[in-house]
């Protein structure tokens, strides 16, 4: 199965907003509401900033937004902070074999 | 602190195994579901395995079911991943995670500091 669909890069300067979209298909972010977002920062692990589409874990700024629309999820960030520099990846429980797939990533740069 | 230490990565030549092991710390390990995933260099996270809380129900990839076995040990509070019949495409830093809430795939809230596997003649 084909990883989910975002953009390559965004960027944005500092306390600016920016939205980062990520594509699936019916069997996958357009059916399940499993959907998360992860921060990445160079040689570090991921970051679970989004869970189920707009839940966000305790200790992750409010700054950080997940929505849905259909088979694309998107996840917004408000008042972009220089910190905020890094690879952003989407990921949604898929109904085919796979069980979990990630998006591509996409690297967020404040300008 | 809630803490994965993974270990076991190391330079193993094609064809050959390998045993990744996650030692969980700072909470109920039996009450979480678990998954290992990997990121080769320079690429993006890809999902490898999951296996629910008492180890009776696991997931695979498709690039790796047969080859990969994943497994736990409550009462060492310890996920490992047995990789068999390793390919120079499974070269990638492996990480396990814990799922955020008890069951499902609802997402990774407590990720290792990775382990790098390399498979090259």
């Amino acid at each position: 199965q084909s990883a989910l669909t975002q953009p390559a890069s965004v960027s944005g300067s500092p306390g600016q907003s920016i939205t980062i979209s990520c594509t699936g298909t019916s069997s996958d972010v357009g059916s399940y509401n499993q959907v998360s977002w992860y921060q990445q920062h160079p040689g570090k692990a991921p970051k679970l900033m989004i869970y189920d589409v707009s839940n966000r874990p305790s200790g992750v700024s409010n700054r950080f937004s997940g929505s849905k629309s259909g088979n694309t999820a998107s996840l917004t960030i408000s008042g972009l902070q220089a910190e905020d520099e890094a690879d952003y990846y989407c990921s949604s429980y898929t109904s085919t074999s796979t069980l979990v797939i990630f998006g591509g990533g996409t690297k967020l740069t404040v300008l | 602190e809630l803490q994965l230490v993974e270990s076991g990565g190391g330079l193993v030549q094609p064809g050959g195994s390998l045993r990744l092991s996650c030692a969980a710390s700072g909470f109920t390990f039996s009450g979480y579901w678990m998954h290992w995933v990997r990121q080769a260099p320079g690429k993006g996270l890809v999902w490898v395995s999951r296996i629910n809380s008492d180890g009776s129900s696991t997931s695979y990839a498709d690039s790796v079911k047969g080859r990969f076995t994943i497994s736990r040990d409550n009462a060492k509070k310890t996920l490992y991943l047995q990789m068999n019949s390793l390919r120079a495409e499974d070269t990638a830093v492996y990480y396990c995670a814990r799922d955020v809430l008890a069951a499902g795939s609802h997402g990774m809230d407590v990720w290792g500091q990775g382990t790098t596997v390399t498979v090259s003649s």
